[in-house]
């Protein structure tokens, strides 16, 4: 089983300056993968960031980095040079296997509201 | 746009009625998830589907039902329609049906209202 926590429901931020979204979880998987998504007002699922758990590096796009602790189990994201744009509801997420069947599925926190003030 | 779809994006219904959710995954992906997202529960994991046979079971209702069609459409199906199936239905789809970097993508969701 899998368990993925956000403990901070509501952040905000001012337009360029960084922000970082805390995210911590448990798995009993050697093998998972760790992403981050965004929901907009749309409501779509728009993937942010992704990280393989047997990379040490961490992963970086563009404006988005995070920082991936593998013994504290800890994948934080970073936002630099916030936009307004980049205001959402943010998600982590583990992917994990399911069962004997080979299955996969994602487990999701809570959600972090992010606001990016003018 | 994530090349998966999802019809209908709004339903309204009342309680004890049936309704059919309808996705089509991207060209070429074999595997398809739905997730359910609700105030009270967050984003959950209903079922997977892989190439017309379920792969994985999470927190599905026994009302709620899902099949994959040869043509890697899937639909699901919920029935008994209660007021706390009030949710956006996502599907997602993938390649591969296994968990190793295995990227999901999202459809635009279906709001499916009970009254």
């Amino acid at each position: 089983a899998q368990t993925v926590t956000q403990s901070q429901p509501e952040m905000s931020v001012q337009e360029a300056e960084t922000v970082t979204l805390s995210c911590t979880y448990d798995t009993s998987e050697n093998n998972y993968y760790l992403f981050w998504y965004k929901q907009p007002p749309s409501r779509q699922m728009i993937l942010v960031i992704r990280q393989e758990a047997y990379k040490q590096q961490n992963a970086t796009e563009n404006r988005f980095s995070v920082n991936f602790q593998k013994a504290a189990k800890s994948f934080s994201l970073k936002i630099s040079d916030s936009q307004l744009g980049d205001t959402a509801m943010y998600f982590c997420a583990c992917l994990g296997s399911v069962g004997e069947t080979s299955g996969s599925r994602l487990t999701f926190g809570e959600g972090t509201q992010l606001t990016v003030n003018p | 746009d994530s090349g998966v779809t999802q019809t209908p994006k709004h339903l309204i219904t009342a309680t004890g009625q049936r309704v059919t959710l309808r996705c089509s995954p991207r060209s070429g992906d074999l595997s398809v998830y739905w997730y359910q997202q609700s105030l009270d529960q967050g984003l959950q994991f209903l079922i997977q589907y892989y190439n017309g046979e379920e792969r994985a079971k999470g927190n599905i209702l026994e009302r709620f039902s899902a099949q994959q069609f040869p043509d890697l459409h899937s639909e699901l199906n919920l029935s008994s329609l209660e007021l706390g199936d009030s949710a956006l239905y996502f599907c997602a789809s993938s390649v591969d049906l296994r968990a190793n970097y295995n990227e999901q993508f999202f459809g635009p969701g279906t709001r499916l209202t009970v009254l």
